[in-house]
C-alpha cells in the first residue's frame, strides 16, 4: 500500500542537540510539507517542497532545517536554534500543478525534551 | 489570500444524535475544500473533497458537507454520531498557483467529544 512513512514516533532531544526526523513516502508525489501541532493550535507550516532539490520556508522555519535529495524523502532536522521543540510533527506530501489534490499525512513524530 | 475560520473549537453531542462542526472560507473564487479527522496521536486522514462537481460532498464513516458559495461555508454533518468519531476535525482550502503550486490553509480545529 502507497502512503507516507514517518520515523521515529517518539523522540527525545538532549538541551543542545540536533535531531532528525525522517518522512519516507511510495506515492510518487513531487510536494512534500513538514508541519508543526501544539495543543490547540492547529497545524504550522515549518517546510515544504515542491520538488527535489528545492524547498520553501513556512511560517515557523526558524530553528528547523530541511533537505530534499530524493523525491521520496525529505527529512526535518531541529537544531539547537530551536528553544520550544516539543510538539507533534506530521509530515505530508500532494501532488502538485492539479487542482483539488488533498494532502496525504503521515502518522506523526512526538518530540520531547530530556 | 485564502482563510478558513472553523467556527466551534469544541463540540460535544450524544451517541446517535447529529453532528454538525462549521467551517466557512475566505477565497476570491472557487476554491477547494477538504475535511480530515485525527484521532490522538494519529496523523490526519481525509473524509472528504469539494470538488465543484457537486455542492453535497458525500465523505467516509457515513459523514457529508455542504459547499454553500453565497455563504462561503462547508460545513461538516452525521446524522448519528458513533463514539468512534470523537476525534479532531480540520477544515481545509487550498489554492493552486502557478508559482507556488498547492498551497493549504488549514482552520484550527474542532475538537468533537461524543457522550455514551
Amino acid at each position: 500500500d502507497g502512503g507516507i512513512t514517518q520515523s521515529p514516533k517518539y523522540l527525545f532531544r538532549k538541551e543542545g542537540q540536533n535531531v532528525t526526523l525522517s518522512c519516507e513516502q511510495n506515492l510518487n508525489h513531487d510536494a512534500m510539507y513538514w508541519y508543526r501541532q501544539d495543543p490547540g493550535q492547529g497545524l504550522r507550516l515549518i517546510y515544504y517542497s515542491q520538488i527535489v532539490n528545492d524547498f520553501q520556508k513556512g511560517d515557523i522555519a526558524e530553528g528547523y532545517s530541511v533537505s530534499r535529495e530524493k523525491k521520496e524523502s525529505f527529512p526535518l532536522t531541529v537544531t539547537s536554534a530551536q528553544k520550544n521543540p516539543t510538539a507533534f510533527y506530521l509530515c505530508a506530501s500532494s501532488i502538485v500543478k492539479v487542482g483539488n489534490q488533498p494532502q496525504h499525512f503521515g502518522d506523526g513524530t512526538r518530540l520531547s525534551i530530556l | 489570500a485564502q482563510s478558513v475560520t472553523q467556527l466551534d473549537s469544541h463540540v460535544s453531542v450524544s451517541e446517535g444524535t447529529p453532528v454538525l462542526l462549521r467551517c466557512n472560507y475566505s477565497s476570491s473564487y472557487s476554491p477547494s475544500l477538504f475535511w480530515y479527522v485525527q484521532h490522538p496521536n494519529k496523523g490526519l486522514q481525509l473524509l472528504l473533497k469539494y470538488t465543484s462537481a457537486a455542492t453535497l460532498v458525500k465523505g467516509i464513516n457515513g459523514f457529508e458537507a455542504e459547499f454553500k458559495k453565497s455563504e462561503t461555508s462547508f460545513h461538516l454533518t452525521k446524522p448519528s454520531a458513533h463514539m468512534s468519531d470523537a476525534a479532531e476535525y480540520f477544515c481545509v482550502v487550498s489554492d493552486l498557483t502557478r508559482d507556488t503550486g498547492n498551497q493549504f490553509y488549514f482552520g484550527t480545529g474542532t475538537s468533537l467529544t461524543v457522550i455514551p
